[in-house]
């Protein structure tokens, strides 16, 4: 089947270890994106990648990072420099251009919990 | 980005109609309206997008005034299941506009 998996879906770290989370994507799309949510809220956008070996800041990329040697995969790091690391993190892929519009496909989400 | 204002939650009884409206006052001409949905800790799904004509699938309705500045998304026959919170967001149709995820209306289907 087709889709965005996310692993693990639960993540428990130590405060000051870095963690790195994983999204694979078998959907030919060349765009991906990494959320995080908070409880309560929306969805707020870390980094993007429209095409391999690149990627930019989305507006809270302070203490994460990312790398996209793939095109269906985008990893995550997020630093011991990210201060409330403790999050729901989402990983979305889309086609880069498409003629008439362009939807997000999102994965099943890690809930990542720093002790 | 365009941004747009939804009510915080609302209530529907269970086999009505849920009518779940949005605005987006400031939309540009080339961007589409696109709702999601996201029941608890799973990611968002997919619901319908428009531009300007009404739209309807499988799962929904999108209603869009003419003037473009507001929308109403249209589940027919709610379901315990359709209890989730629903995104309202405008983008372009390039994948290089960012999507913007406000706090969304959260729907609560009543039995």
């Amino acid at each position: 089947d087709g889709g965005i998996t996310q692993s693990p879906k639960y993540l428990f770290r130590k405060e000051g270890q870095n963690v790195t989370l994983s999204c694979e994507q078998n959907l030919n799309h060349d765009a991906m994106y990494w959320y995080r949510q908070d409880p309560g809220q929306g969805l707020r956008l870390i980094y993007y990648s429209q095409i391999v070996n690149d990627f930019q800041k989305g507006d809270i990329a302070e203490g994460y990072s990312v790398s996209r040697e793939k095109k269906e995969s985008f990893p995550l790091t997020v630093t011991s420099a990210q201060k409330n690391p403790t999050a729901f993190y989402l990983c979305a892929s889309s086609p880069r251009d498409r003629a008439e519009y362009n939807e997000q496909f999102f994965g099943p989400g890690t809930r990542l919990t720093v002790l | 980005d365009a941004k747009t204002t939804q009510p915080t939650s609302m209530d529907c009884a269970e086999g009505r109609a849920a009518n779940l409206p949005c605005n987006h006052s400031t939309i540009s001409g080339n961007e589409y309206v696109y709702w999601y949905r996201q029941i608890h800790s799973q990611g968002p799904q997919y619901i319908i997008h428009g531009l300007k004509n009404n739209e309807t699938n499988e799962m929904a309705s999108l209603i869009i005034t003419e003037d473009r500045k507001s929308s109403t998304l249209i589940l027919p026959h709610a379901t315990l299941r359709d209890t989730a919170v629903y995104y309202c967001i405008v983008r372009g149709k390039t994948s290089y506009d960012k999507v913007i995820f406000g706090p969304g209306t959260s729907l609560s289907v009543i039995p």
